[in-house]
């Protein structure tokens, strides 16, 4: 059973373009959550979603960010015209229920030149 | 004030010596988790628990919910421990509960 995956590892962008994080959470996985890690900071919560549904987004910033979790595929972490700020490892988690404990993907790297 | 703070900061310890790690929170919660996170990066989690004590190889994690305090041993400490320790809570209050609050780290060090 594979882990939780996220690619990219590390993605560079300019200033102005848009950031796209993909996780895979686990097989049987159905809550997904982005945790956002700032250089010399602790991790802070962004965002909870459950397949096709964002249950709890009081952590992602109000504009540039958005989320989501198809019925199919990854969840997707969005980052529209991105500015230095937003350098940061961003993890993804997954668990099979809301009170099950959650496993962490190995993070992407985001870099903004 | 944090709502999860964690004491000490940095901790630099012999191989073989007993490791404790402190964290306080000041909001109900649900569980409390201990995660570990390596110098690559990635993070594993290692405890989740919401009342008395949990034992895993030479990790063992106690919590009282009453001095809303946990604290996490490490026995016979190896230099492969060497990493920071984070505590993290899932929080009662408002919205959902698929958040968790996360206390600042403290950074290991095992000297062999």
């Amino acid at each position: 059973n594979a882990g939780v995956m996220q690619n990219p590892r590390h993605l560079v962008r300019r200033r102005g373009q848009e950031a796209r994080l993909r996780c895979s959470p686990m097989k049987g996985h159905s809550h997904v959550y982005w945790y956002r890690q700032l250089p010399e900071e602790g991790l802070k919560f962004m965002v909870y979603l459950q397949k096709e549904n964002i249950i709890d987004e009081s952590g992602m910033p109000k504009e540039r960010f958005s989320a989501e979790f198809p019925k199919e595929g990854p969840s997707i972490l969005r980052i529209q015209q991105v500015v230095r700020g937003d350098s940061a490892a961003y993890f993804c988690a997954s668990s099979p229920n809301l009170m099950a404990k959650q496993f962490f993907g190995p993070g992407t790297r985001l870099t903004v030149l | 004030k944090n709502e999860v703070e964690q004491s000490p900061q940095n901790l630099t310890a012999q191989e073989g010596e007993f490791i404790t790690i402190n964290c306080s929170y000041s909001v109900g919660i649900s569980a409390l988790h201990w995660l570990q996170q390596h110098p690559g990066g990635g993070i594993v989690s290692l405890f989740m628990l919401s009342s008395g004590k949990k034992k895993h190889g030479r990790l063992i994690a106690t919590i009282n919910i009453q001095e809303k305090h946990s604290s996490l041993h490490i026995t016979a400490s190896h230099p492969r421990d060497s990493a920071v320790y984070i505590c993290a809570v899932t929080p009662f209050y408002g919205g959902s509960q698929g958040n968790l609050i996360f206390g600042k780290g403290t950074k290991l060090s095992v000297k062999p």
